[in-house]
């Protein structure tokens, strides 16, 4: 069965920095664009970033550029999310999901959660 | 990069269809093919329900349907069950390589 497990939220000053993690199993990590998906208490989802095989290709949502960076690591599994400089409006449940142009598997998401 | 537009909520009987529309632009609905929509229970992660504008994952019940015309995508579901009580977000493939999530609708099963 395929799992994604999302790691390292949790309570950030504003104009902090924090690192959230997707660990990946039981799927051909390596074979597939991967992306973080967020969503902030009681509200929609938001896309935030997503991230070639191979890493060479990364796209952010205009809100989170010049302060996000999503990266991988493939001999781990793993996806990340290197997030500064971040505000209030960055609160949310952040998802690592699958895919491209569409999102096939989930992960149960990680609270990110910015105030003082 | 605006969000789609959908709206905030819809309702129907067991049995009955019902249909959730989603407008976006020529910049992301209407320029490309890859609409995909998807369940979300509350607490729950979302679940990919349709992807490629009218295909449905392994495991996904034939009752949801999608098509789209213009700028404009809908999701139908038909024979309407209480387990489909949730919200649904449409999702679409934009320009710069990005993509763009509807504001959500919430389904009620009356």
């Amino acid at each position: 069965e395929v799992q994604l497990v999302e790691s390292g939220g949790g309570l950030v000053q504003p104009g902090g920095s924090l690192r959230v993690s997707c660990a990946v199993s039981e799927f051909t990590f390596s074979s597939h664009w991967m992306s973080w998906v967020r969503q902030a208490p009681g509200k929609g989802l938001e896309w935030v970033a997503k991230i070639k095989e191979d890493g060479t290709e990364k796209y952010y949502v205009d809100s989170v550029k010049g302060r996000f960076t999503i990266s991988r690591d493939n001999a781990k599994n793993s996806l990340y999310l290197q997030m500064n400089s971040l505000r209030a409006e960055d609160t949310a449940v952040y998802y690592c999901a699958t895919g491209q142009y569409s999102h096939g598997y989930w992960g149960q998401g990680t609270l990110v959660t910015v105030s003082s | 990069q605006s969000a789609l537009t959908q709206p905030a909520s819809v309702s129907g009987s067991p049995g009955q269809s019902i249909t959730i529309s989603c407008t976006g632009t020529n910049s992301d609905i209407g320029g490309y093919y890859f609409v995909s929509w998807y369940q979300q229970h509350p607490g729950k992660a979302p679940k990919l329900m349709i992807y490629e504008g009218n295909k449905r994952p392994s495991g996904v019940s034939n009752r949801f349907s999608a098509s789209k015309s213009g700028n404009t995508a809908s999701l139908t579901i038909s024979g309407l069950q209480a387990e489909d009580e949730a919200d649904y977000y449409c999702c679409s493939f934009a320009s710069s390589n990005t993509l763009v999530f509807g504001g959500g609708t919430k389904l009620t099963v009356l």
